[in-house]
């Protein structure tokens, strides 16, 4: 089955660590997307990536960090420097091929907790 | 900037009752997309609005676009317990190459009995 997978589905820190979350897709898409969401809130974007090896800054990058050595992969680094890292994270992923209107189709999420 | 605005935020209706959520947005765009959120879950994509005066219907919802008002709406027919999550609307933004959505507040709907 195609989809996106994003691990683990919850995540404790402690204050001062460096934590990275999974998120793999085998649907062959070449755009791939970090959100976050705030409880009652809508999706804020971290990190988003066109192709391998380049990727952006969306519009709350500060304290997080990506990587984009494979299509399938897209790893997010919530680094110390994110003072308030509780949230839902979510994974997105696009094909860019063909028509630009591709919606995006999202994982299943992560839940961070900060102890 | 792109800003993207939901109204209302949350909204109680009965079933049977019909309703409609609002989706303004601020700068030009056409591609409007709405997704629906369950508690705790991830986001399942509804439809997908690419032009002006588009509109899909699935069910008891149906979407259209306004892109000259900036303005989408999803209305919901004689609404059932089921359809009880939370709606967002997002807008299609692109810079160069780069293609991204910016996303409303999200619309909270529960269905009373």
């Amino acid at each position: 089955d195609g989809g996106i997978t994003q691990s683990p589905k919850y995540l404790f820190r402690k204050e001062g660590q460096n934590v990275t979350l999974s998120c793999e897709q085998n649907l062959n898409h070449d755009a791939m997307y970090w959100y976050r969401q705030d409880p009652g809130q809508g999706l804020r974007l971290i990190y988003y990536s066109q192709i391998v090896n380049d990727f952006q800054k969306g519009d709350i990058a500060e304290g997080y960090s990506v990587s984009r050595e494979k299509k399938e992969s897209f790893p997010l680094t919530v680094t110390s420097a994110q003072k308030n890292p509780t949230a839902f994270y979510l994974c997105a992923s696009k094909r860019t091929g063909g028509a630009s209107y591709n919606e995006q189709f999202f994982g299943p999420g992560t839940r961070l907790t900060v102890l | 900037e792109l800003k993207v605005e939901q109204n209302p935020l949350f909204l109680s209706m009965q079933e049977g009752k019909n309703y409609t959520i609002y989706c303004n947005y601020s700068t030009t765009s056409d591609r409007l997309y709405w997704y629906r959120q369950d508690p705790g879950k991830s986001l399942e994509s509804l439809f997908v609005l690419l032009s002006n005066g588009a509109v899909k219907q699935e069910g008891r919802l149906m979407a259209s676009l306004d892109t000259k008002a900036r303005l989408s709406t999803l209305h919901i027919t004689a609404a059932v317990h089921d359809l009880s999550a939370t709606y967002f609307c997002a807008v299609g933004d692109y810079t160069g190459t780069a293609s991204k959505l910016t996303f409303g507040t999200g619309t909270r709907l529960q269905v009373t009995l």
